[in-house]
């Protein structure tokens, strides 16, 4: 069956340290991926997106995601967290073939930064 | 340009009572989504349309019932509102409804029933 995991339920570093939150997915093929960011009180906004090409995609708010596909690992890292990232990461991915409308979902990285 | 908006953003029910929520997308986008959100379960997919005049279920789709009003419009019902049903719900929408296309979600509706 098709999945997505995040090993990490929650992570906290301290600002200005260095991020890496884990995703790998169960899928036959390689598909799309997306990582989204939930703020405190608000709705997902994506992050980046990886189709094809380049492995290592850039995103907002200076994240960047390196897609493994010997691993089936999409993981985010930021070089420098700042106080504002503390918030909620999600991965995702999509189908590239049939009829499966829908995006799967991993449940979620709680991200919490100390000062 | 306020893309995704989801009305109202907090409501209180008693057991039994019903009401909808309403969402509304200005991106011209054809699929349209709804979601509901739980600690510790992360997004579950309730219903989704695929396109105007199209709607199917999702993972959770028992206790609600939707309407695709129009291309911008996509309602949530609950007809009679059980403690289960405590959640936020999340409206989204894509350009189309296929696996590379990113959602676009609004701020979410926090609904607490009693």
């Amino acid at each position: 069956a098709q999945s997505v995991t995040q090993p990490d339920i929650h992570i906290t570093v301290s600002e200005g340290a260095s991020l890496e939150l884990r995703c790998n997915y169960s899928y036959g093929a390689t598909p799309y991926l997306f990582w989204y960011v939930q703020s405190p009180g608000q709705g997902l906004q994506l992050l980046l997106k990886y189709f094809s090409g380049d492995t290592l995609v850039q995103g907002i708010k200076g994240f960047e995601a390196e897609f493994k596909r010997s691993q089936s690992s999409f993981n985010l890292r930021k070089p420098s967290v700042h106080w504002s990232d503390a918030a909620e990461y999600f991965c995702a991915v999509g189908a590239r073939a049939g009829n499966n409308r829908k995006l799967i979902w991993g449940l979620g990285t709680s991200l919490a930064v100390n000062p | 340009n306020a893309g995704v908006t989801q009305t109202p953003k907090f409501q209180v029910l008693k057991t039994g009572q019903s009401m909808t929520l309403q969402c509304a997308q200005d991106m011209n986008h054809n699929s349209m989504y709804w979601y509901r959100q739980d600690p510790g379960m992360g997004l579950r997919l309730i219903y989704y349309s695929a396109s105007e005049g199209t709607t199917d279920k999702g993972e959770v789709p028992n206790g609600y019932n939707v309407s695709r009003l129009n291309k911008r419009e996509f309602s949530l019902r609950l007809e009679s509102a059980a403690p289960s049903q405590t959640s936020v719900y999340f409206c989204a929408s894509s350009l189309q409804g296929v696996g590379n296309q990113p959602q676009h979600f609004g701020d979410g509706t926090r609904l607490s029933i009693l």
